[in-house]
Formats: structure tokens, C-alpha cells, sequence
């Protein structure tokens, strides 16, 4: 089984540009979470989405960020008019349906895609 | 979510047990005690997970409190491929909250 898949690995931006990252998540897996880890910090909640549905983005920043896991293919995390802040390494995860009583099982994290913005 | 506190970091030898504390004394009765560690350079793995017993399995054990309010990652003989920031997290909504997590570092 493939885990998740996040690409680019690595992607540049000058400021301005639009950013587009995409995560395929583990088959069968049907809730796609996404993080950003600025440098030397810890990982930053951004959204959580089902299939064709945004379930918590409290995370995201207002301006900019979008994100969507549609239907077929896969979750994108997309900004527009990128600047130097959004440099980062951006991971998705993906987890199968919750279990009862509100608990998780494990997340399968991808290896993430490092944003530099020029 | 209720909040974990760790060390900010520990080191530890080659081929010695490890005891990774976490306390969680706001923990409700439905959240799962859950830890993950991160590689230099990856993206974060899970370990283990439990609830209220103990847990064991290939990777490491996880002692939990008998009131909950704190645990313990072990890992049994660590290598220098263990050298990694390892997360105590929470869950009972739909969401994991990272902390600052533990900086292990692994003498050779």
C-alpha cells in the first residue's frame, strides 16, 4: 500500500505567485488534514476536509489559503500571492473513518512539500 | 483540547531504555493518549496510542497513569535512528494538536 503522497517535494515561488500542493491520501482513507511546520517550530493545524466537504479550517488564515479534497483526485492546498512568511514545509495526513466515542486511530503523514518563497 | 507538557528535550545512550514523560492532568475521559514522532527533514509517525491500559507494540510501550494525568513513551533500546521530536497529543475531537513536543537526542 502507497502511503500518503505529497508533491512537489520541493517548490519555489517568487512573491506574487500562486502555490499549489497537492496530497494523494492512502487509499481508502477519506479525511485529509493539513499542517504547516514554519523553520524550527512545531506543526500548525491548518484544515480538515472530507470528500468534497471543508470540516474544520480553523486553521487556515483568512486571505490567501484554500483547500478542497474533491470527489476523484486529489487534496489540494492552495495560496495565492504567496509572501516570504509563507515559506515553510507544508505535510498533509490522511486517517480512515473516526472510530466511536470521538477517538482517532493513526494518521500516515506524506513527506511533506517545503515552499520557499523568493 | 487539553493541553501535554514535556521536557523540552532528553538524551539518552545507544542500546539504553528510554522513558519519555508526558503529563495531562485536563485529560477528559474520552481522549485517546496518542504519540508521534518526527525525523529530521520528515513528516511526522505515528508510535502508538492507547486509552487506559497499557500498550505495547514493535515500535514502543505506553505506560499510562492509573488516573490518567500522565504517561510514558518507552522505548526499550533505542538506536541513533530513534533521535527524532517525539509528540504526546490528545485527541477526542476531530483534530490532533501538536505541541512543542521532545527533542531526543541518542549518544552512540
Amino acid at each position: 500500500n502507497a502511503g500518503v503522497m505529497q508533491n512537489p517535494r520541493h517548490l519555489v515561488r517568487r512573491r506574487g505567485q500562486e502555490a499549489r500542493l497537492r496530497c494523494s491520501p492512502v487509499k481508502g482513507h477519506s479525511h485529509v488534514y493539513w499542517y504547516r511546520q514554519l523553520p524550527e517550530e512545531g506543526l500548525k493545524f491548518m484544515v480538515y476536509l472530507q470528500k468534497e466537504n471543508i470540516i474544520d479550517e480553523s486553521g487556515m488564515p483568512k486571505e490567501r489559503f484554500s483547500a478542497e479534497f474533491p470527489k476523484e483526485g486529489p487534496s489540494i492546498l492552495r495560496i495565492q500571492q504567496v509572501v516570504r512568511g509563507d515559506s515553510a514545509a507544508y505535510f498533509c495526513a490522511s486517517s480512515p473513518s473516526l472510530g466511536t466515542g470521538g477517538n482517532l486511530y493513526g494518521y500516515t503523514f506524506g513527506s511533506g512539500t517545503r515552499l520557499t518563497v523568493v | 483540547d487539553a493541553k501535554t507538557t514535556q521536557p523540552n528535550s532528553m538524551e539518552s545512550n545507544e542500546e539504553e531504555p528510554v522513558h519519555l514523560p508526558c503529563n495531562h492532568s485536563t485529560i477528559s475521559g474520552t481522549d485517546y493518549i496518542h504519540w508521534y514522532r518526527q525525523l529530521p527533514s520528515q513528516g511526522p509517525e505515528y508510535v502508538i496510542h492507547g486509552l487506559t491500559s497499557n500498550v505495547n507494540n514493535r515500535m514502543a510501550s505506553l505506560a499510562i497513569a492509573e488516573d490518567r494525568k500522565s504517561s510514558t513513551l518507552i522505548l526499550h533500546r533505542a538506536t541513533l535512528r530513534d533521535a527524532a521530536v517525539y509528540y504526546c497529543i490528545l485527541s477526542g475531537a476531530q483534530k490532533l494538536v501538536f505541541g512543542q513536543g521532545t527533542r531526543l537526542t541518542i549518544n552512540p
